[in-house]
């Protein structure tokens, strides 16, 4: 059974601290990861798909990590606001199907 | 907007009582994926179609879940004889196979609660 783990389960924070999250994944048979952003009563939206161990992809203040070998992908909030405040989701891409985590839930305070 | 959409939103029903949810793909996707999703675990797999052709069923899906995709567009998924258990949010997903990343593209879901 594949199994993807994320920590921590929920992170409050303050506006303007910077956080990050982890996501442990098999090593073996690795092909993609994806990392998710689900807002309350909107869709789950892609944040950012990783293929190649070592990438890193950035889009504004959010980053990503990868590292195939150990299993492991890290997401860097930089200067976390309010509007971050989400439940952060990362999905291991097993035989056209993704297997997601229990989700990291952020809350940032103003 | 030409998203991943879902009906009903929301649907409350009484224990025993059937259930049925569409989801309308993107129109050019050829893939379409049901997960469900209970408090404190993130999405877990039910099933998915390539066309009208249903690829995989996880062993979550019971006897009382059936999915169709008729004719390679819109999807249903019943739920039959309803119990507390399957009260839970239903997401809906397309994708394309030549995509092959696996990126999928989300409804904002339907979430069934039974009492």
């Amino acid at each position: 059974i594949l199994n993807v783990e994320q920590s921590p389960q929920s992170l409050h924070v303050q506006e303007g601290d910077s956080t990050n999250f982890t996501c442990s994944f098999p090593s073996s048979n690795f092909y993609a990861l994806h990392w998710y952003r689900w807002e309350t009563a909107k869709s789950p939206e892609a944040l950012f798909v990783m293929t190649l161990n070592g990438d890193e992809k950035k889009k504004g203040r959010i980053s990503a990590t990868l590292n195939t070998k150990e299993g492991y992908s890290y997401l860097y909030i930089k200067g976390s606001q309010p509007e971050d405040s989400a439940t952060y989701l990362c999905a291991f891409y097993n035989t056209d199907k993704l297997i997601f985590g229990t989700g990291t839930r952020l809350q940032v305070f103003p | 907007d030409t998203g991943v959409s879902q009906d009903p939103r929301h649907k409350i029903t009484k224990r025993g009582q059937n259930v049925t949810f569409r989801c309308d793909p993107i129109s050019e996707h050829n893939r379409l994926y049901w997960y469900r999703q209970t408090l404190g675990q993130g999405p877990e797999f039910l099933t998915y179609f390539q066309n009208e052709a249903q690829l995989e069923k996880s062993r979550l899906l019971s006897d009382r879940f059936s999915a169709e995709r008729p004719k390679g567009s819109f999807s249903t998924l019943e739920i039959q004889r309803t119990e507390q258990g399957d009260s839970a949010m239903y997401l809906c997903a397309s994708s394309l196979s030549s995509a092959n990343t696996g990126e999928l593209f989300f409804g904002e879901g339907s979430r069934l609660t039974v009492l």
